[in-house]
């Protein structure tokens, strides 16, 4: 069975770096099958699509949050990453990775909560 | 606010059926058959029942359907059941960015 987790540092003040790692379980994030997503929630707020990394490392971002971010993966460790530089008090949100095939996102992890505050 | 519309909560009874619409434009859900439905438990990681519009993926109860017309896309529940309990939301491919949207999502109360 696939499974994805997520991790990382729980609370973040605003401009520092928010580092997620997800580490995928039952898949190959090598396979040229699928593409690998990150998506987050902000508390009572609506799905927002963050971007996706492919095997080869090519990426898509949604161009509101482009500027502050980076994806990148590492196939030996099975375990792709998000990076989201000068974050503010609106980039607190429940974080998740996912596995995406053809237009629909297959295995999600759980989730994590980030809250960015001062 | 979400780029999809969906109704904040439906409730049913068991044994019952419902139904959860999910609205966009002519760029997303009219424009494709690429919507897809998530089932999430709080907590858990949310999980795909339909995609394709009405395609269910190996292991989903056939309770579960999905259709559309124009730019309404609708998640049907039959034989409600009180595992069925949960926030459901949406998806759609889109031609603009951010190339995928989401709903609000809805939440689902087992009477």
């Amino acid at each position: 069975q696939v499974q994805l987790q997520e991790s990382g540092p729980g609370l973040l003040k605003p401009s520092q770096t928010l580092s997620l790692t997800c580490t995928v379980s039952g898949a190959s994030i090598s396979s040229g099958d699928f593409y690998w997503t990150w998506i987050r929630q902000p508390p009572g707020k609506g799905l927002e699509w963050i971007g996706y990394i492919f095997y080869s490392g090519t990426t898509y971002y949604n161009p509101s949050l482009k500027s502050r971010i980076t994806l990148s993966l590492d196939t030996s460790k099975n375990q792709f990453f998000l990076n989201l530089r000068s974050v503010t008090a609106a980039d607190t949100a429940v974080y998740y990775c996912a596995r995406g095939i053809t237009t629909y996102f297959d295995f999600w992890g759980q989730g994590t909560l980030v809250p960015v505050s001062s | 606010q979400s780029a999809l519309t969906q109704p904040a909560s439906v409730s049913g009874s068991p044994g019952q059926s419902i139904t959860i619409s999910c609205t966009g434009t002519n760029r997303d859900v009219g424009a494709y058959k690429f919507v897809s439905w998530y089932q999430h438990h709080p907590g858990k990681a949310p999980k795909l029942i339909i995609f394709d519009v009405s395609k269910r993926p190996s292991g989903v109860s056939n309770r579960f359907s999905g259709s559309k017309s124009g730019n309404t896309a609708s998640l049907t529940i039959s034989g409600l059941q009180a595992e069925d309990e949960a926030d459901y939301y949406c998806s759609s491919y889109t031609s603009s960015s951010p190339y995928w949207v989401f709903g609000g999502g809805t939440t689902l109360t087992v009477l």
